[in-house]
């Protein structure tokens, strides 16, 4: 069984630039959330994807925004990035909708300079 | 809206100590409750779980309670390794929070030899 998978695993870009980060979901899982971990601090719910739908979202901008793929893979993008927004990104895949237990991938670390 | 609280580190014991790491939670209706560990440099993995009240989760030595009367899921380990270095993060998920992982802060825990 295949376990989630993110690409790339690190990345340096410039304030201002856009981003997309990737994520393969774990072999039977259909949702995916994101998460963004800020350094020495616990990991921030960005969305969730169900079927190819956003099915749910934290406190972050449109600037982050999502996609969800008939593979349940999925990606994040960022838009006119921030210093803040230097992070290490997480992405979570789970078996169904709500309440199963998310399984989380090593990560994308960026750096916005 | 739902939160949780970590005790904060860095807890630094010797091996073989006794470990507790506390962790209460404030939620609406009847949360899941999860333990992840964060070793250095690498993505969450699922420590253990408890999804209903006086559930035990248990795995590799490590186990939480889930105390609906104290809302307390603490973290314990009979015998702490060097290996067992690494950030432990308390989390939940819960209806009310659309099934997004809401996490503590993290503590982390160094084990010297």
């Amino acid at each position: 069984e295949t376990g989630v998978t993110q690409s790339p695993t690190h990345l340096i870009k410039t304030r201002g630039q856009q981003v997309t980060l990737r994520c393969s979901s774990q072999s039977g899982h259909n949702t995916v959330s994101w998460y963004q971990q800020a350094l020495g601090q616990g990991p921030q719910f960005i969305f969730q994807y169900y079927r190819e739908e956003e099915n749910g979202r934290g406190n972050f901008p449109p600037r982050f925004s999502g996609l969800q793929f008939p593979n349940y893979s999925s990606e994040l993008n960022v838009n006119a990035l921030e210093l803040d927004d230097s992070a290490l990104y997480l992405c979570a895949s789970s078996n169904k909708q709500g309440g199963e237990t998310q399984y989380f991938g090593p990560g994308t670390r960026l750096l916005v300079l | 809206g739902d939160s949780v609280t970590q005790m904060e580190g860095p807890v630094t014991l010797s091996e073989e100590a006794f470990l507790t790491i506390n962790c209460t939670y404030t939620a609406t209706g009847y949360p899941s409750l999860f333990w992840y560990v964060q070793y250095p440099g690498e993505g969450l993995q699922l420590l253990l779980k408890a999804t209903k009240a006086d559930d035990k989760g248990s795995n590799k030595g490590f186990e939480a309670t889930y105390r609906k009367e104290t809302t307390s899921f603490h973290l314990e380990k009979g015998s702490v390794q060097v290996s067992d270095s690494a950030v432990y993060f308390c989390a939940l998920t819960s209806s009310n929070s659309g099934y997004a992982l809401n996490f503590g802060k993290g503590t982390s825990l160094l084990v010297t030899p």
